[in-house]
């Protein structure tokens, strides 16, 4: 069984469309995060949801709008997509004390044309 | 404000040689620390952790990495380095609901 999922893997749509990328963990975990790996694979913090309560809003656009329906999953919803938006993002979870690690999930590479 | 520097783009090392890839951290208090591990078109793995105790902490694929708090490093070690150890290495510092990972190590083992 997959720990950490994403759908899909791989998103190629036009500047302005609107996009969602799915995350679903089964580890059990309280805890859920955004990152986005840009082309130099810089890796950064976007959203970080502790029980389906946003905790952390590294001063992403407003375009881009998790959602966390329950603790299990946690959504990305960007709305008017731009060239910069393209990027890997990455869903991972793990337990709230920041003594514990991560769990990724494979990524979604999205291209924006 | 937290955060971890990586200092080497790329560490290139044959292999059975030692390898060493290197980690500085700076925080206020105690810091936890992370080494992961991200293969071609795949998330990052966790490999290990200092929370506290030991300051050499073993991790996985023969994998471990020294606390040392007098220079704030937490640089990762293998003493005898394979081919498929070649990719690219993230050490991260743990925050409150967030990690700061560092900018990333491209490990090459020579065969």
């Amino acid at each position: 069984d997959t720990a950490v999922s994403q759908t899909p893997k791989y998103l190629v749509t036009q500047m302005g469309n609107d996009k969602s990328i799915k995350c679903e963990q089964n580890l059990g975990h309280d805890t859920m995060y955004w990152y986005k790996q840009d082309s130099k694979k810089f890796l950064k913090i976007m959203f970080s949801y502790n029980n389906k309560e946003l905790i952390i809003n590294e001063t992403v656009p407003n375009r881009f709008s998790p959602k966390s329906p329950d603790k299990a999953h946690l959504n990305l919803h960007i709305n008017s997509l731009e060239l910069g938006d393209s990027a890997v993002y990455f869903c991972a979870s793990s337990f709230g004390q920041n003594s514990y690690e991560q769990y990724f999930g494979p990524g979604t590479r999205l291209t924006v044309t | 404000a937290q955060s971890v520097a990586q200092p080497e783009d790329q560490v290139n090392v044959a292999e059975g040689n030692p390898l060493t890839v290197k980690c500085t951290y700076s925080v206020s208090g105690n810091p936890y620390l992370f080494w992961y591990v991200q293969y071609p078109n795949r998330g990052l793995q966790f490999l290990l952790k200092y929370i506290t105790g030991d300051n050499l902490v073993k991790g996985s694929y023969g994998f471990e990495a020294e606390f040392n708090k007098s220079q704030t490093s937490f640089h990762l070690k293998k003493p005898s380095a394979l081919v498929s150890d070649s990719a690219l290495y993230f050490c991260a510092v743990a925050g409150t609901y967030k990690y700061i990972f560092g900018t990333g190590t491209r490990l090459k083992v020579l065969a």
